[in-house]
């Protein structure tokens, strides 16, 4: 079955300061990246995604990209404000079921 | 509210005891999935439905877990003979189909096994 790792477990920036977090996947045949955004007591919500038929995707300060021959795929924060301070999830899944398989997390605290 | 809605929030019980729990999904979301996550860890899939049909269960779904979606609309999770290695935030999230894969997550059943 696929496999996700994601690093760093913890990342610690000022505010302004970019973040980057990386995953990388086991299945050549995962093509849809998505990342989840989880506050403290509250529910997962996806705040980005990508398909295996990109390379990059941006939203305002958020972007991911994506290396298919590598099987690693990025998310980078820029101008990091306070409540970007979150548990952030990456995921891997393929067609049919899209059932993801998530990554570990990476506690992201953004200090005023 | 019609986000994705888990039934009860918190759940407290003694080892042995059943527990359920309750999904009910955006409406029309045809697609209905269960996780469950602990404590440092990202949510780990334990089984999903297209509409009432159950197809694909985890092998974390030991036989002692059971759901069903008996009219394609609610879902629910229960856990007979429960264990302390129970003890975890239980997750519902529904996904509209149709190739639009973004998971909506519920606010999850923390459970603690005494």
């Amino acid at each position: 079955g696929e496999n996700v790792e994601q690093h760093p477990s913890t990342l610690s920036v000022q505010e302004g300061d970019s973040a980057v977090i990386k995953c990388t996947y086991s299945d050549s045949a995962s093509n849809y990246f998505p990342w989840y955004k989880q506050e403290l007591g509250k529910r997962p919500q996806l705040i980005i995604d990508i398909r295996s038929n990109v390379g990059e995707k941006k939203d305002q300060r958020i972007a991911v990209t994506l290396n298919k021959t590598a099987k690693h795929f990025s998310l980078h924060i820029t101008e990091t404000q306070p409540e970007d301070s979150a548990v952030y999830f990456c995921a891997a899944s393929k067609g049919g079921s899209y059932i993801p398989t998530f990554g570990r997390g990476t506690s992201l605290i953004v200090h005023p | 509210d019609t986000g994705v809605s888990q039934n009860p929030r918190h759940k407290i019980t003694k080892r042995g005891q059943n527990v359920t729990f309750r999904c009910d999904p955006i409406s029309e979301h045809n697609r209905l999935y269960w996780y469950r996550q602990t404590l440092g860890q990202g949510p780990e899939f334990l089984t999903y439905f297209q509409n009432e049909a159950q197809l694909e269960k985890s092998r974390l779904l030991s036989d002692r877990f059971s759901a069903e979606r008996p009219k394609g609309s609610f879902s629910t999770l229960e856990i007979q003979r429960t264990e302390q290695g129970d003890s975890a935030m239980y997750l519902c999230a529904s996904t509209p189909g149709g190739g639009v894969e973004t998971q909506y997550f519920g606010p999850g059943t923390r459970l603690l096994v005494l």
